[in-house]
C-alpha cells in the first residue's frame, strides 16, 4: 500500500493525557499536512511541512498542538494535556510541490475521543 | 480570510435521481477549487478545476467552475446507493498551499 499511512486508528484517552499520532506519506510527498475533522464539519487545517519546514500553522492551533517532521518523511503530531474539545479525526495528508495545484492524497486518520 | 459554503447540508434520494451540489467560495487570490467525497475515513480526490466554464467529467459524475459568479456545481447523474457519501469542497489560494474545506453535504441514495 503506497497511500498516506496513520497510527494508531483509534485513541482513547483520558482528559489530561498527552497522545501523539503518526504519519507516514506518500514517499515521494514533500509536502505533509495535518487536518482536524468533527462530526458534520469539513476538515478544518492545523499545520503543513515542506519537507522537515513547518511552513504554516493554523492560529487556531493552540500551544498545546505540536508537530514535527524531523527527516521530512513521517511526521508526528502530540497533543498535550489532551481537552475532550479534543475529540475529532485527525487527519493527515500529503502532496508534491511539482504540480502547481497538487491534489491532497488523505490518510485515513486517528480518531481521537477524549473522556 | 478564505470562505468555503457548500449546499445543502444534506440529501436524500432514490437511485437513479440526478443530483447537484453546491459550493461557493471567498477567497482571495484564487488558485483552485477541488471536490473531495468522503465515506467512511478518508477523502479522495474527484476534480479539480481551475478555469471557468470547463466542465470536469468522470462516468456519472461531473463538476463545472464559475469564476464570475464565484461558485461550483458537482453533478451526479443515476444515482447508485455507492454515492452514498460527504461530499466536499476545497479551494487553493495563491497566498498559501493549504485547502480551506466547505462544510461538506451529506448524499444518501436510498435504492
Amino acid at each position: 500500500d503506497t497511500g498516506v499511512s496513520q497510527n494508531p486508528r483509534h485513541k482513547i484517552t483520558k482528559r489530561g493525557q498527552n497522545v501523539t499520532f503518526r504519519c507516514d506519506p506518500i514517499s515521494e510527498h514533500n509536502r505533509l499536512y495535518w487536518y482536524r475533522q468533527t462530526l458534520g464539519q469539513g476538515p478544518e487545517f492545523l499545520t503543513y511541512f515542506q519537507n522537515e519546514a513547518q511552513l504554516e500553522k493554523s492560529r487556531l492551533l493552540s500551544d498545546r498542538f505540536s508537530a514535527e517532521r524531523p527527516k521530512g518523511s513521517f511526521s508526528t503530531l502530540e497533543i498535550q494535556r489532551t481537552e475532550q474539545g479534543d475529540s475529532a479525526m485527525y487527519l493527515c495528508a500529503s502532496s508534491t510541490d511539482r504540480l502547481i495545484n497538487s491534489p491532497l492524497h488523505f490518510g485515513n486518520g486517528t480518531r481521537l475521543t477524549v473522556t | 480570510e478564505d470562505k468555503v459554503v457548500q449546499s445543502p447540508l444534506s440529501l436524500v434520494v432514490h437511485e437513479g435521481d440526478t443530483v447537484t451540489l453546491n459550493c461557493s467560495y471567498e477567497v482571495t487570490n484564487f488558485r483552485s477549487l477541488l471536490w473531495y467525497k468522503q465515506e467512511k475515513k478518508a477523502p479522495t480526490f474527484l476534480f479539480m478545476l481551475t478555469s471557468s466554464g470547463i466542465e470536469k467529467k468522470s462516468g456519472r459524475l461531473s463538476s463545472i467552475l464559475d469564476k464570475k459568479e464565484l461558485f461550483s456545481i458537482l453533478n451526479i447523474t443515476a444515482t447508485q446507493t455507492g454515492d452514498s457519501a460527504i461530499y466536499l469542497c476545497a479551494v487553493y489560494n495563491n497566498a498559501g498551499n493549504m485547502l480551506t474545506f466547505g462544510g461538506g453535504t451529506r448524499l444518501m441514495v436510498k435504492p
